[in-house]
C-alpha cells in the first residue's frame, strides 16, 4: 500500500446525510492536506492540519488526525449534492525535521450525494 | 488575487510531437510543483522549482521531461517526443513558501491527450 490511502473508494449517500472519508498513510509527516477535485476540474484546497494539531473545522467540513495511528478522517455534515466530487488527502512527509510541501495524494474517494 | 493559471487547458498532440504547459503561480507565491494524474488515480509529484532553480525532479521521467521556472515569466514543463503513455492531466501548485505548513493552491491543469 502506500503513502495517504483513502476509505472507502466510493461512497453513495443522501442529501442531508454525514459524509466520513479516512486516510491513512505510513511516514512521519508535518501536515496534511484535503483536497476536493469535481470531475474533469482541478483540485480545491479543503483544509490544511498540522501534525500536533488532533482537529480542525472549516464550516460544515471537520478534519481530525490520530499521529499515533497514522490517520485522518474528513467529516462532511448535512451534505449536499454540490458536494458531489472526489476527495484527497496529501501529505507532506517529513524527512530530516523539515521538508519543502512536495505532497503525496492517495487514489481519492469518490462521493456521490443524491438529492 | 488571480489563482495559478495554467494554459492551454486542452492540448492535443501526435506522437512525436513537443508539448509546452505553462503556469503562472499566485502573485507573491515563489514556488512551483507539477503534478501528474493519470486517469482515475490520486496525483503523483513530478518537479518541484524555485525562482531560477529546480529544487527536486525526483518524480520526473529522466528522458524527454524538463521543467524550468525562469526569473521572468510561467514555469514551463516540457515533453519532448510525446508518447500516448504521456496522455494525462497535468496540474500546477504554487505555495507562498517552502517549508513547512505551506499550503498548496492548484491551477485547473491542463489535459494533454496523444494521438
Amino acid at each position: 500500500s502506500q503513502q495517504g490511502e483513502e476509505d472507502p473508494q466510493a461512497l453513495s449517500i443522501q442529501e442531508g446525510e454525514n459524509a466520513t472519508m479516512n486516510c491513512s498513510y505510513k511516514t512521519s509527516i508535518n501536515n496534511l492536506q484535503w483536497y476536493r477535485q469535481n470531475s474533469g476540474r482541478g483540485l480545491v484546497h479543503l483544509i490544511l492540519i498540522r501534525s500536533n494539531e488532533r482537529e480542525k473545522h472549516s464550516g460544515r467540513l471537520r478534519v481530525t488526525l490520530d499521529t499515533s495511528k497514522k490517520s485522518s478522517s474528513l467529516l462532511i455534515t448535512a451534505s449536499r449534492a454540490a458536494d458531489t466530487a472526489s476527495y484527497f488527502c496529501a501529505t507532506d512527509v517529513r524527512a530530516g525535521g523539515t521538508s519543502y510541501g512536495k505532497l503525496t495524494f492517495g487514489q481519492g474517494t469518490i462521493l456521490t450525494v443524491h438529492p | 488575487n488571480a489563482g495559478v493559471m495554467q494554459n492551454p487547458r486542452h492540448l492535443v498532440r501526435r506522437r512525436g510531437q513537443e508539448a509546452r504547459l505553462r503556469c503562472s503561480p499566485m502573485k507573491g507565491h515563489s514556488h512551483v510543483y507539477w503534478y501528474r494524474q493519470l486517469p482515475e488515480e490520486g496525483l503523483k509529484f513530478m518537479v518541484y522549482l524555485q525562482k531560477e532553480n529546480i529544487i527536486d525532479e525526483s518524480g520526473m521521467p529522466k528522458e524527454r521531461f524538463s521543467a524550468e521556472f525562469p526569473k521572468e515569466g510561467p514555469s514551463i514543463l516540457r515533453i519532448q517526443q510525446v508518447v500516448r503513455g504521456d496522455s494525462a492531466a497535468y496540474f500546477c501548485a504554487s505555495s507562498r513558501g517552502g517549508g513547512n505548513y505551506n499550503e498548496q493552491f492548484f491551477g485547473p491543469g491542463t489535459r494533454l491527450t496523444v494521438l
